[in-house]
């Protein structure tokens, strides 16, 4: 069975640190990979979402970056993180194709202070 | 008119009794379409799937209305556990992932 790894689950970190969080998805090859933010109250945001190695489309401008190493780890960055930046971030994994289920990980609560 | 529209909630409501949410979407082109169930602090997970005028599973219903463009979920007999966000998705241009848009979430509280 498909299973989905993230962490860590909770990161506080000063305002103007690096950011890196990862995800990796077990039990399934190509898997469509995603990056979701969720402020406190709010709904869910996609950042980015990727369709294979080294290929990531940006849904919003922010001054966060996302890379696909290989095929079933998918890595969040940042070089300086801002106030604004801070949330909940879920990775998520589909199966491509029409009618895609998204399913996601367990989150990473991030305060940047 | 927004993408997809929640009622707002929070929804109160005693053990044992029925409720309903409702989720409107503005996109006519979708074809499928999902409840997920959030707790707090804690990931979405996949709760019911919508591809033809309904589906049901145990105490759970889901409807669609096409015509009206709105997605209903029914919850018979709560229970304490059901408390929860309910988040209503609905996919944009080709049923893709990446164009899936959720909605704000109800926030439902069964109490004893």
């Amino acid at each position: 069975s498909q299973t989905i790894h993230q962490w860590p689950a909770t990161l506080v970190q000063p305002v103007g640190s690096p950011l890196s969080l990862e995800c990796t998805v077990e039990g399934t090859s190509n898997p469509n990979l995603y990056w979701y933010r969720q402020a406190a109250g709010r709904g869910l945001q996609l950042l980015f979402y990727s369709v294979g190695i080294g290929q990531i489309s940006s849904e919003v401008p922010q001054n966060l970056s996302a890379s696909r190493p290989q095929d079933r780890q998918f890595i969040l960055s940042s070089k300086k993180l801002l106030l604004s930046d801070s949330g909940f971030y879920l990775c998520a994994w589909s199966v491509p194709g029409i009618n895609e289920k998204l399913f996601f990980g367990s989150g990473t609560q991030l305060s940047v202070l | 008119r927004k993408e997809v529209e929640q009622d707002p909630g929070p929804f109160n409501v005693p053990e044992g009794a029925t409720v309903a949410f409702n989720c409107t979407y503005s996109n006519s082109a979708s074809q499928s379409f999902f409840w997920y169930r959030q707790d707090c602090r804690k990931e979405p997970k996949l709760l019911m799937s919508v591809y033809s005028s309904g589906n049901e599973d145990g105490r759970f219903t889901a409807q669609l209305n096409r015509a009206s463009q709105y997605i209903s979920l029914l919850i018979r007999d709560s229970k304490l556990s059901d408390s929860a966000t309910y988040l209503c998705v609905v996919p944009g241009r080709d049923n893709y992932g990446q164009n899936f848009v959720f909605g704000p979430g109800t926030r439902l509280s069964v109490l004893p």
